[in-house]
């Protein structure tokens, strides 16, 4: 069974990079076929699709945000890392994990979250 | 605003039964029959109910269904608990250009 868990700042300032990661358990990111997207989800709002990574290390992005996403991973760690440069305040948000399984288009697991307010 | 459409909200009360809409289009629920639908319990973690359309993961409960009509995809939720109040995101996969869209989520009250 895998299960995630992200870890970031609870807080950033406007116009900062926030980076977040995605740790991965359970299964290792280096021998299975499977990708891991990053979703957030204001508060009160709707979930957003911000950004995948493949098995095979392809990446994609939210076609409205992808200037500012870049996604990756690290096999050594077993973790995904999503930055996001020049936060404003309309990125508050709970940023969350999901594993797609591959040749599956659904998230089959989630991590609970990480609350990112940004704020001066 | 999100790029499926769902109602902001529904009611039933328990033992019924009730039917939540995602419309989409043609460039995603229409071409693409990989629906998903997600229960999310305040302060939770989405929960996957229904992938592919109407397949449903182990341990959901068969009370849970879903089907496709063209640009529109439906989940239905027969002999309505009290535990099914929460709200409900579809999902649908769009191609290799935009990927994933979200539905902007269904309120359940069970009254």
């Amino acid at each position: 069974q895998v299960t995630l868990k992200e870890s970031g700042p609870v807080l950033v300032k406007p116009t900062e990079t926030l980076t977040l990661t995605c740790g991965v358990s359970g299964f290792s990111l280096s021998n299975t076929a499977m990708g891991v997207s990053w979703i957030r989800q204001p508060p009160g709002k709707a979930l957003e699709w911000l950004a995948h990574i493949f098995s095979n290390d392809e990446k994609s992005y939210s076609t409205s945000l992808k200037s500012r996403l870049t996604i990756s991973k690290d096999t050594s760690k077993n973790q995904v890392v999503l930055t996001v440069t020049n936060m404003g305040p309309v990125d508050t948000a709970t940023y969350s994990c999901a594993v797609i399984w591959f040749g599956k288009f659904h998230f089959d697991s989630w991590g609970q979250g990480t609350l990112v307010t940004v704020s001066s | 605003q999100s790029a499926l459409t769902q109602p902001a909200s529904v009611s039933g009360s328990p033992g019924q039964s009730i039917t939540i809409s995602c419309t989409g289009t043609s460039s995603d629920i229409g071409t693409y029959n990989l629906v998903s639908w997600y229960q999310q319990h305040p302060g939770k973690a989405p929960k996957l109910i229904i992938f592919g359309g109407s397949q449903r993961p182990s341990g959901v409960s068969t009370r849970f269904s879903g089907s496709k009509s063209g640009n529109t995809a439906s989940l239905t939720i027969s002999g309505l608990q009290a535990e099914d109040e929460a709200d409900y995101y579809c999902c649908s996969y769009a191609g290799p250009t935009t990927y994933w869209v979200f539905g902007g989520g269904t309120k359940l009250t069970v009254l």
